[in-house]
């Protein structure tokens, strides 16, 4: 069964810091992994997709990387700002029986920054 | 623009109403998701489909229904309401080819059963 999890649950930091999110599954058996952001009470917003082949990907202040094998990704966050604060799922997308796949989550890493 | 839509936002109702939370995606997207989310917790797959007239249970028992007759619609009812289903509802889409496209979410319907 896959398990995802995620360290810290919760990271306070000061304003301009860089920041590493940890996420690690337990069956390397991955379509892709999806970093999202929640903001309280709303829904989710897709950050960045890793494909199972992929290394790393990019976006803006963002850079996720991927090492299938040990089962691990991390999000960097670069130059924190206070918009940032934010609750950060990781999410990877497995083959189960009958030939479904699904996404299953991490319980999140609640990002506070503060100016 | 392409988008998935839920709705209400916010619904608060009585105990024993038959209810239903609305979701539509305009991406043509054949897979779509259910997921229930209590405050400050974890994500669980509650329904899934892979195509009009496909409709499974996911990991999390749950006590409503769903159907999909159209691609784009996939409502979610509950007959009977009660408090121990208070909680935020999360709809999501995803492209058929598998491990090309992440999943898209919608803004979810927050639930409130008094």
């Amino acid at each position: 069964k896959q398990e995802v999890t995620q360290i810290p649950a919760a990271l306070s930091v000061p304003e301009g810091e860089n920041l590493v999110l940890n996420c690690s599954f337990t069956d390397s058996a991955i379509y892709n992994l999806q970093w999202f952001r929640q903001d309280p009470g709303k829904g989710l917003t897709s950050l960045l997709l890793i494909q199972s082949s992929q290394r790393e990907q990019t976006s803006g202040r963002l850079n996720a990387s991927l090492d299938k094998s040990s089962g691990r990704s991390t999000l960097y966050i670069a130059a924190s700002q206070p918009g940032d604060s934010a609750t950060y799922l990781c999410a990877v997308r497995c083959l189960f029986s009958g030939g479904y796949n699904k996404l299953i989550f991490g319980a999140g890493t609640r990002l506070a920054v503060h100016p | 623009e392409a988008d998935i839509y839920q709705t209400p936002r916010y619904l608060v109702i009585g105990t024993g109403k038959k209810i239903t939370l609305e979701c539509s995606q305009t991406m043509g997207h054949d897979k779509m998701y259910w997921y229930q989310q209590d405050p400050g917790m974890e994500l669980h797959l509650i329904h899934y489909s892979y195509g009009v007239n496909s409709t499974e249970k996911g990991d999390l028992s749950s006590e409503s229904t769903v159907s999909r007759i159209r691609t784009e619609h996939f409502p979610l009812t509950l007959e009977s309401a009660r408090p121990s289903h208070t909680s935020q509802y999360l709809c999501a889409s995803s492209d058929g080819r598998v491990g090309v496209y992440g999943y898209t979410f919608g803004s979810g319907t927050r639930l409130t059963v008094v």
